[in-house]
């Protein structure tokens, strides 16, 4: 069956550190997505892609990046990790690039920063 | 802009007992709405969605959802509640103009009692 993977699941790292969190669909969809969850913040956007070489900036992007080299990943890196960046991080995907369509979520990385 | 009210934080019933959440939305046009269930340590799943149409739509594991457009509100609901039901409930409304996202609600976080 098709999935959609994160790893890690856990990860502790210290502050000022890179960080890269790995998203991988074997759905073939074109459109990724990131989200982190904070409490009483429900999920936001930080960046998507609708496709290879395509990146977007959502609506918390600052001090994150995405690079989309192929269909299947999306790894998200924090360039210099800090405490405010302590969340839970979602990556998803759909297959049209449209509102309606579902987005599939992986299982999600709590990312913990000290 | 465009916002998703989740009014209530922490909701617990019955096992057997019926089931709402609230959900209010604020949105110029038409809204494309959704509910997600996200069950302990796991991805968010979709339980259903409405775009247009009948405004009492079916979802998956028993749930409901009615689309009141004169209250701008899509509440959930559940005749009788599971104890496998226990999770956080997330309503969500799909941005059509412009970038394709989802504007997530804060959550509503579901206890069954047995």
């Amino acid at each position: 069956d098709a999935e959609i993977t994160q790893s890690p699941r856990h990860k502790i790292t210290e502050t000022g550190r890179q960080v890269t969190l790995a998203c991988h669909q074997t759905w073939n969809h074109n459109n990724m997505f990131w989200y982190r969850q904070d409490l009483g913040h429900g999920l936001r956007l930080i960046h998507y892609s609708y496709g290879v070489q395509d990146t977007n900036k959502g609506e918390v992007s600052d001090g994150y990046s995405v690079s989309r080299s192929n269909t299947e990943d999306l790894p998200l890196t924090l360039e210099s990790a800090a405490s405010s960046q302590t969340s839970v991080y979602f990556c998803a995907s759909s297959e049209q690039k449209t509102v309606t369509d579902t987005q599939y979520f992986g299982p999600g990385t709590r990312l913990t920063v000290l | 802009a465009q916002s998703v009210t989740q009014p209530d934080i922490h909701i617990t019933v019955s096992e057997g007992a019926s089931l709402e959440l609230r959900c209010n939305y604020s949105y110029g046009a038409t809204p494309y709405l959704f509910w997600y269930v996200q069950s302990p340590g796991q991805g968010l799943q979709l339980l259903l969605k409405y775009f247009s149409g009948d405004t009492l739509v079916q979802g998956i594991k028993g749930f409901e959802a009615e689309f009141k457009r004169s209250q701008s509100s899509f509440n959930l609901r559940k005749p009788s509640v599971h104890w496998s039901d226990a999770a956080e409930y997330f309503c969500a409304v799909g941005a059509a103009s412009g970038t394709y996202k989802y504007i997530f609600g804060t959550g509503t976080r579901l206890k069954v009692l047995a």
